[in-house]
């Protein structure tokens, strides 16, 4: 199993420009999520999806579009990116709400 | 509002040495999950270990444990003969039950460094 993964591990935007960060887990996991990390702060909830089919706002979804057409992958997909983006981003999934999270390798991205 | 609180931003001891991570959290909530994550400087997020609030027994897993105290809303962990490896951010995180957005809160971390 390569559990999550996360493509590009690395990326540079300008400002306005869009692109799409890739997650996939072969776990079969119905639970997937995203988070941003910012430094000095915990891992804040982008949005998050229960099932195929099924997203859900978390915490700071603005700016952010998430789709699950299958259980296994669940894109992030930045409209028109801004300087505040900036951060670490994270794929998690799970069995369900209350097991572990496993995360991905993160994928850190920059808008100048 | 739900928050986690961890108010050590650094710690420091010697390898082999036991430490104690705190965190506090503030819930209205009766039915939660509790964990502890551990990132590296490979940004990884690894679990460390995971605490159901009903259950009274502290977790245990390996040299990781827990002082859980739901009354006081207080979730430690100790490292019992701390290693090198064990260097990293720890993060100490909490989840409602259902009738949440099925959000993890999390807490800002503590650098932990173990010296040789």
């Amino acid at each position: 199993n390569a559990g999550v993964t996360q493509t590009p591990k690395f990326q540079v935007l300008k400002t306005g420009q869009s692109m799409t960060l890739q997650c996939a887990q072969d776990m079969n996991h119905e639970y997937m999520s995203w988070y941003r990390q910012d430094p000095g702060m915990g891992l804040r909830l982008i949005h998050y999806s229960v099932g195929a089919g099924i997203t859900d706002q978390g915490e700071v979804p603005n700016g952010y579009n998430v789709s699950r057409s299958t259980t296994e992958d669940f894109p992030l997909r930045l409209l028109s990116a801004a300087p505040s983006q900036t951060s670490v981003y994270f794929c998690a999934s799970s069995y369900s709400y209350s097991e572990t999270q496993y995360f991905g390798p993160g994928t850190r991205l920059l808008v100048l | 509002a739900q928050t986690v609180t961890q108010s050590q931003p650094e710690m420091s001891v010697q390898e082999a040495e036991t430490v104690t991570l705190s965190c506090t959290y503030d819930t209205s909530e009766s039915n939660y999950y509790l964990f502890w994550y551990k990132q590296p400087p490979s940004r990884q997020m690894i679990l460390v270990i995971r605490q159901e609030a009903y259950k009274q027994q502290n977790a245990t897993e390996n040299r990781f444990s827990v002082n859980f105290q739901k009354a006081a809303k207080s979730f430690s962990l100790k490292i019992s003969d701390s290693q090198l490896g064990d260097t990293a951010m720890y993060f100490c995180a909490f989840m409602i039950s259902p009738g949440s957005n099925y959000q993890l809160i999390w807490g800002a971390g503590t650098k932990l460094i173990i010296k040789p």
